[in-house]
């Protein structure tokens, strides 16, 4: 059972654009949602985080947005850049002894 | 050295031999992670370290053997493996299990 999906495997978005990654969650434990990125090759880089006290944060070109009854956050990214393309993962966590959740990722791919 | 770092960085090897992989967190943390990525697959969890004791092994062939011996170092040993293992495997690290994971650069292991 999937408990953080990422439900579209790749998004393209032109450069200077808007890039929004979506991720939806099914455990209404979930109290803390990060995102990652992650380029060919190498380990995934931690990029902007969220606790469920908040409904957005923002660090620079990235804003995170949570939607609690909705069990939805999205990650946009504005002004795009060819730089930004990359994988990106949702995961999430209950606190507790259990570990982040990690979605199956977005591809994104910034165009020139 | 900061962060999380792993090596080797690239590792070929025989369905006979036996390497391991290894993992060092500078980061103070107390929860250390192996995760495997094959080619255009998620990230797989396999085992969850947490004060240098195992608390999740996810199904995990027996072929691999992770060791801990202080909350800073996480080995993974290998042997017989199949060229079905030939993936990348990422350590991460955190200050609590729940918590946010930073990840090392990977080695990329090919199983010939």
């Amino acid at each position: 059972d999937q408990q953080v999906k990422q439900n579209s495997p790749s998004l393209s978005v032109q450069e200077g654009r808007i890039s929004i990654l979506n991720c939806d969650y099914t455990n209404s434990m979930f109290d803390y949602f990060l995102w990652y990125k992650k380029y060919p090759a190498e380990g995934p880089t931690f990029l902007i985080s969220i606790s469920s006290i908040k409904d957005k944060n923002e660090d620079g070109r990235f804003t995170v947005f949570l939607n609690k009854s909705a069990k939805h956050l999205s990650l946009h990214i504005v002004p795009s850049q060819p730089g930004d393309s990359a994988v990106y993962f949702c995961a999430a966590s209950g606190g507790g002894n259990t570990p982040l959740v990690f979605g199956k990722g977005t591809r994104l791919s910034v165009i020139a | 050295e900061t962060g999380v770092t792993q090596t080797p960085r690239h590792l070929v090897m025989g369905m006979t031999n036996k390497k391991s992989l290894k993992c060092e967190q500078h980061l103070g943390h107390n929860a250390m992670y192996w995760y495997k990525q094959s080619a255009k697959k998620p990230l797989e969890l396999m085992f969850v370290y947490s004060l240098e004791e195992r608390v999740e092994n996810n199904s995990v062939p027996s072929r691999f053997s992770p060791e801990c011996p202080n909350s800073s170092h996480l080995f993974l040993h290998l042997h017989t493996l199949q060229p079905e293992d030939s993936a990348l495997y990422l350590c991460a690290s955190s200050q609590d299990i729940w918590g946010t994971q930073y990840f090392g650069p990977g080695t990329r292991l090919t199983v010939l």
